[in-house]
């Protein structure tokens, strides 16, 4: 079954700081990775969708990579703004499992004033 | 209205109540899908349908029942439910050919006392 991890579970930083969250997946036989921003009590809103043929995907000040073989992703935030406090949970589809889709428990984001 | 709708968005039941949790998609999906978010736990994929067909069911309590009329409409009939099963409950759709992205509606915020 593939596991999807999230490090770390939270991450509090300075207004303008880039950032880099981390997404890892235990079976690299998979269909698509997507990000995700959540807002408390809110549901998930897409940032970003790589394919398995691909290697990144950029949207603004967003950039999210793909490393297949290593099983991992990023989400890279460039100058961060209070705006971009949120949850931000990663999900993938594997290969096998037809329409199934594997969340991991988030990285939740502060960005201080 | 655009994109994935739930109503309602905030439910108090009583565990002998019966409920029913609607969602609806404006995206011209084909595939939609029922998850559960509980405090500190990864998404959980409860029921999946494709061109309403319901094709993954993760052992879900029969207590509660999805319904999917068309593919435009998902629904999920809850009773006598438990104390445990209070969460957030999130619709899902996506197209099921091409880029397979996932779009979430609000979700409904359910209370069982």
């Amino acid at each position: 079954k593939q596991e999807v991890t999230q490090i770390p579970a939270a991450l509090s930083v300075p207004e303008g700081e880039n950032l880099v969250l981390n997404c890892s997946f235990t079976d690299s036989a998979i269909y698509n990775l997507q990000w995700f921003r959540q807002d408390p009590g809110k549901g998930l809103t897409s940032l970003l969708l790589i394919q398995s043929s691909q290697r990144e995907q950029t949207s603004g000040r967003l950039n999210a990579s793909l490393d297949k073989s290593s099983g991992r992703s990023t989400l890279y935030i460039a100058a961060s703004q209070p705006g971009d406090s949120a949850t931000y949970l990663c999900a993938v589809r594997p290969k096998w499992t037809g329409n199934q889709f594997y969340f991991g428990t988030g990285t939740s984001l502060t960005v201080i004033p | 209205e655009t994109g994935v709708t739930q109503t309602p968005r905030h439910l108090v039941m009583g565990m002998t109540n019966k409920k029913s949790l609607k969602c609806e998609q404006h995206l011209g999906h084909n595939a939609m899908y029922w998850y559960k978010q509980s405090a500190k736990k990864p998404l959980e994929l409860m029921f999946v349908y494709n061109f309403k067909e319901q094709t993954e069911n993760n052992s879900v309590p029969s207590r509660f029942s999805p319904e999917c009329p068309n593919s435009s409409h998902l629904f999920l009939h809850l009773h006598t439910l438990q104390p445990e099963d209070s969460a957030l409950y999130l619709c899902a759709s996506s197209q099921d050919e091409g880029r397979n992205e996932q779009f979430f509606g609000p979700g409904t915020r359910l209370t069982v006392l």
